[in-house]
C-alpha cells in the first residue's frame, strides 16, 4: 500500500521562484490537508480539503494556493517562494468521520 | 479557538524511568485527543487515542476534562522510545480541523 506519497522529498529554490508540492492518497480519502513543520512551533495546517473541489484555509494559508480536482490528488503551490517558507512540509489524508491520520514521509524545502 | 500546549520540548528519561508527556488543550466542549509518534526517519502516525481508552506499546493517556489535560504515561521507558511526540485535538464531527502541539522529543538515556 503507497498511503500518501509525496514529491519532491528535498527542494532548493531561490526567493521569488514558485513550485508545486504533490500529494496523492491511494485510500479513497475525502479529508486531505498540508501542514508545515518547524522547530518550536510543531505542525501547523496550511490548507485543508473535504473533497474533490472542495478547499478551505487552515492557520497559516498566505502564499500558497491548493486545488483539489480529484479525489487522490491534492498539490500545493507556493506563489513566490521567500525564506520564511523554509520548512518540512506534510500532507495528511484521513476519512471523513475517521480518527487515524496517514501522513506522507515529509517535504523538506529551502529558499535561499 | 482550540489550543494544544506541550510545555515540554525535550524530555530526557533512563532506560526503566517512568514517563510522563504533558498536554494541556483550551475547547469549550467535549474535544478527542490524540497522541501522534515521529520515529527517527519515519513517517508521524497515530499512538493512540482517547475515545480507544486503549495502551499501545506500554503507553497509556487519560483525559482530564477538569484539569483539560491528556498526559501521556509510561512506567518504564524503551530507548525505543525515543521520539518526537505530539498532542493533537480535533472538535466532534466530521470535518473538523485538527491541531496539533508543538511536540515533545523523548530521548531515553541508556
Amino acid at each position: 500500500n503507497a498511503g500518501v506519497t509525496q514529491t519532491p522529498k528535498f527542494q532548493v529554490l531561490k526567493t521569488g521562484q514558485s513550485m508545486t508540492l504533490q500529494c496523492a492518497q491511494d485510500m479513497n480519502h475525502e479529508y486531505m490537508s498540508w501542514y508545515r513543520q518547524d522547530p518550536g512551533m510543531g505542525l501547523r495546517l496550511i490548507h485543508y480539503s473535504v473533497g474533490a473541489g472542495i478547499t478551505d484555509q487552515g492557520e497559516v494559508p498566505n502564499g500558497y494556493n491548493v486545488s483539489r480536482s480529484t479525489t487522490e490528488d491534492f498539490p500545493l503551490r507556493l506563489l513566490s517562494a521567500a525564506p520564511s517558507q523554509t520548512s518540512v512540509y506534510f500532507c495528511a489524508s484521513r476519512t471523513t468521520l475517521g480518527n487515524t491520520i496517514y501522513f506522507g514521509e515529509g517535504s523538506w524545502l529551502t529558499v535561499v | 479557538a482550540q489550543r494544544v500546549t506541550q510545555p515540554e520540548k525535550l524530555l530526557s528519561v533512563f532506560k526503566g524511568a517512568p514517563v510522563e508527556l504533558k498536554c494541556n488543550y483550551s475547547y469549550s466542549g467535549s474535544p478527542e485527543l490524540f497522541w501522534y509518534v515521529q520515529y527517527s526517519r519515519q513517517r508521524l502516525q497515530l499512538l493512540l487515542r482517547h475515545i480507544s481508552r486503549e495502551s499501545i506499546k506500554g503507553f497509556t493517556a487519560d483525559l482530564n476534562k477538569g484539569e483539560t489535560s491528556f498526559h501521556l504515561k509510561k512506567p518504564f521507558a524503551q530507548e525505543e522510545d525515543s521520539a518526537m511526540y505530539y498532542c493533537a485535538l480535533r472538535a466532534p464531527g466530521g470535518y473538523q480541523k485538527v491541531t496539533f502541539g508543538t511536540g515533545t522529543k523523548l530521548q531515553v538515556i541508556p
